[in-house]
């Protein structure tokens, strides 16, 4: 049972190139979430899945774009990265209220 | 929308003394509140969390306390130990369409042996 991973653990970025983070859980949580944590500004949401099929978007949407086309996997893509994206990623998983993590990806834009 | 402050965002203790950290939220309505604990490189985990219709709850060496009526609730480490040295986040979250956490900006706890 390996919980939450992502792939992958570290990417660096040029300004204005697309990547996607993948998230996958086999615990069979119906919701799924993506955190970007920066310094002292813990972790804010960017965008959430309440099941398959779905996605919402969170306090932090701009410049992501997300996609819950099977249950156990959500991903995050960056269509044009900007420096700004600069962060640590996390991926988090629930059944109910308790969210499980992932070990997040570093991701740097230069 | 829900806004979660944290204090103090560093605490630095002696081994075996209790460490506190605060936290206090806007929304009257959220009724969970988790703590996590995050090593370096590593994401966050659950070590203890509590609902609104309970006023403390107690796990070894780790307790919360919640006071709805102030919109408060605390994390309690007694016997402090060096492994207990991270960066501990506390949350809040309301019944909702995606049960969304807020998550307050963390506190680097440092245990000095």
């Amino acid at each position: 049972n390996a919980g939450v991973t992502q792939t992958p653990k570290f990417r660096v970025l040029k300004t204005g190139q697309s990547m996607t983070l993948l998230c996958a859980q086999d615990m069979n949580h119906e919701y799924m979430y993506w955190y970007r944590q920066d310094p002292g500004m813990g972790l804010r949401l960017i965008h959430y899945s309440v099941g398959e099929g779905t996605t919402a978007k969170g306090e932090v949407p701009d410049g992501y774009n997300v996609s819950r086309l099977k249950k156990q996997n959500f991903l995050l893509g960056l269509e044009s990265a900007a420096p700004s994206q600069t962060s640590v990623y996390f991926c988090a998983s629930s059944k109910t209220y308790t969210q499980y993590f992932g070990p997040g990806t570093r991701l740097t834009v230069l | 929308g829900e806004n979660v402050e944290q204090h103090p965002s560093t605490l630095s203790v002696q081994e075996g003394d209790s460490a506190v950290i605060k936290c206090t939220y806007s929304d009257s309505a959220s009724n969970y509140f988790p703590w996590y604990k995050q090593e370096l490189g590593k994401g966050p985990q659950l070590i203890i969390d509590i609902r609104s219709n309970v006023g403390e709850k107690k796990d070894q060496r780790i307790a919360v306390t919640l006071n709805k009526t102030a919109k408060h609730f605390s994390l309690h480490i007694t016997e402090t130990q060096p492994e207990d040295s991270a960066v501990y986040f506390c949350a809040a979250s309301k019944r909702n369409a995606g049960n969304m956490l807020t998550f307050g900006g963390g506190t680097r706890l440092m245990v000095k042996p």
